[in-house]
């Protein structure tokens, strides 16, 4: 069976403070994709990043970075410099072939920044 | 393209009414989903198609029924709705991973529905 937890359920900060949000998977699959989504108060899902198991290469995009280690099955999330407009919900996901490549996802992070 | 597309945007039902919630895609793409989102539970799958003709259970199918007679379309039925059905639902769709082609997840608009 496939689980997704983040153990976050909301984060507050402040304004340029950095952020993590932790989401740590649990999956047989041996081929599988890891997925953040960001959901504003407007509710549209907004695709983030998407990484394949077997690319643990850390990646960078603009302020945000994500850090994938397969030995603790983490997939977290940071961003750095925070701004009001990053407030919203984070969802943490993943596929596997195991239920046809749907998503299991976590039950979110709201991160709130404030001026 | 138009992507995934779903139609009503809205709806309002009373207990016990049927409905049908269409999710289209024009992409070609093999698995479609169905998710339904409530309140600090995040999404969660309802059923899942891996092509057409077939379909399969995801975590909370109780209530729904589903079909897939074509690729493009993944129609998700309430037989008799109730007031826990009431939530934002949420289709997608996406090609087979083989090879080095990715799971890019495609997400339509989401149907709000609420069960009085």
């Amino acid at each position: 069976a496939q689980k997704v937890t983040q153990a976050q359920t909301e984060i507050s900060v402040v304004e340029k403070e950095d952020v993590t949000l932790d989401c740590v998977y649990e999956t047989r699959d041996t081929t599988y994709y890891l997925f953040w989504y960001k959901q504003p108060p407007s509710g549209e899902l907004v695709f983030l990043i998407r990484r394949n198991s077997f690319d643990e290469q850390n990646e960078i995009s603009g302020r945000y970075s994500w850090n994938f280690q397969k030995s603790t099955s983490s997939f977290n999330f940071t961003i750095t410099a925070s701004q009001v407009v990053d407030s919203a919900v984070y969802f943490c996901a993943l596929s596997g072939s195991n239920s046809g490549y749907a998503l299991n996802f976590g039950k979110g992070t709201s991160l709130l920044v404030t001026p | 393209n138009a992507g995934v597309t779903q139609t009503p945007k809205f709806q309002v039902l009373k207990t016990g009414q049927s409905m049908t919630l269409q999710c289209a895609q024009d992409m070609n793409h093999e698995y479609m989903s169905w998710y339904r989102q409530d309140p600090g539970m995040g999404l969660r799958l309802i059923h899942y198609s891996v092509g057409a003709g077939i379909t399969d259970q995801g975590e909370v199918p109780n209530g729904y029924n589903v079909s897939r007679s074509t690729t493009e379309d993944f129609p998700l039925r309430l037989l008799s709705a109730a007031p826990s059905q009431t939530s934002v639902y949420f289709c997608a769709s996406s090609q087979r991973p083989q090879g080095d082609r990715d799971n890019e997840q495609f997400f339509g608009p989401g149907t709000r529905l609420t069960v009085l």
